[in-house]
């Protein structure tokens, strides 16, 4: 059975830093794309990263670019989302998901529960 | 690429709503629809245009003409309304980029 755990949200002050964490079970994560996707309180979706499988290339959002670094752990089967530079426009629960294919450019088929971060004062 | 959708379509039960999704890319880029219901994780409903998912209702289908995707939804039932989004990739460096979304109302 595939299984997403999403962890590491929660409360950060602006210009704060955060790590996310995904932790997968059920298939080979070595194999597949995984990406970060957030959802602002009442808006719709954003894509922020992407990690390629099979070794693949990262990329970034052009709003998240030098702020968020997104990382995989194979060896853990664990996604990483670090976040830095936290604004108030971050402040959105964040989706851990997995693409159809290792390449990235396809679509997510598996979803984690999301976790959300919110940044105030 | 952008993707537009209108904000909100209306339906009665057992007609039929279509959701179009625009963007230049579309034609290029395959297009990908989900489904999201309030508190929950989106969930891929049709892939690579008009591929239904395997478990997902025979009503739902796709297609795509030139740049422009559509989502129809058959029969409509009240489990039906949920926020629509489509999904392609979004050119050169950015895999992928969502529509604004469609909220489906069962009237």
């Amino acid at each position: 059975e595939v299984q997403v755990v999403q962890s590491g949200g929660g409360l950060v002050q602006p210009g704060g830093s955060l790590r996310l964490s995904c932790k997968v079970s059920g298939f080979n994560f070595n194999l597949y794309a995984m990406s970060w996707v957030r959802q602002a309180p009442g808006k719709g979706l954003e894509w922020v990263s992407t990690s390629g499988g099979n070794g693949g290339g990262t990329y970034h959002a052009e709003s998240m670019r030098g702020r968020f670094t997104i990382s995989r752990d194979n060896s853990k089967n664990t996604l990483y989302l670090q976040m830095s530079a936290l604004r108030a426009d971050d402040t959105a629960k964040y989706f851990c998901a997995r693409d159809v294919t290792p390449a990235a450019y396809g679509a997510f088929d598996v979803w984690g529960q999301g976790t959300i971060v919110t940044v105030s004062s | 690429y952008e993707l537009t959708q209108p904000p909100s379509v209306s339906v009665s039960p057992g007609q039929t709503a279509r959701i179009t999704c625009s963007g230049d890319g579309l034609g290029k880029e395959y297009a990908y629809w989900y489904q999201q219901k309030p508190g929950q994780a989106p969930v891929l409903v049709i892939y690579r245009d008009s591929e239904r998912r395997s478990g997902i209702a025979e009503r739902f289908s796709a297609s795509t003409s030139g740049t422009i995707a559509t989502l129809t939804i058959s029969g409509v039932q009240a489990e039906d309304e949920a926020d629509y989004y489509c999904q392609s990739g979004g050119g050169r460096g950015i895999p992928y980029v969502f529509g604004p979304g469609t909220t489906v109302t069962v009237l």
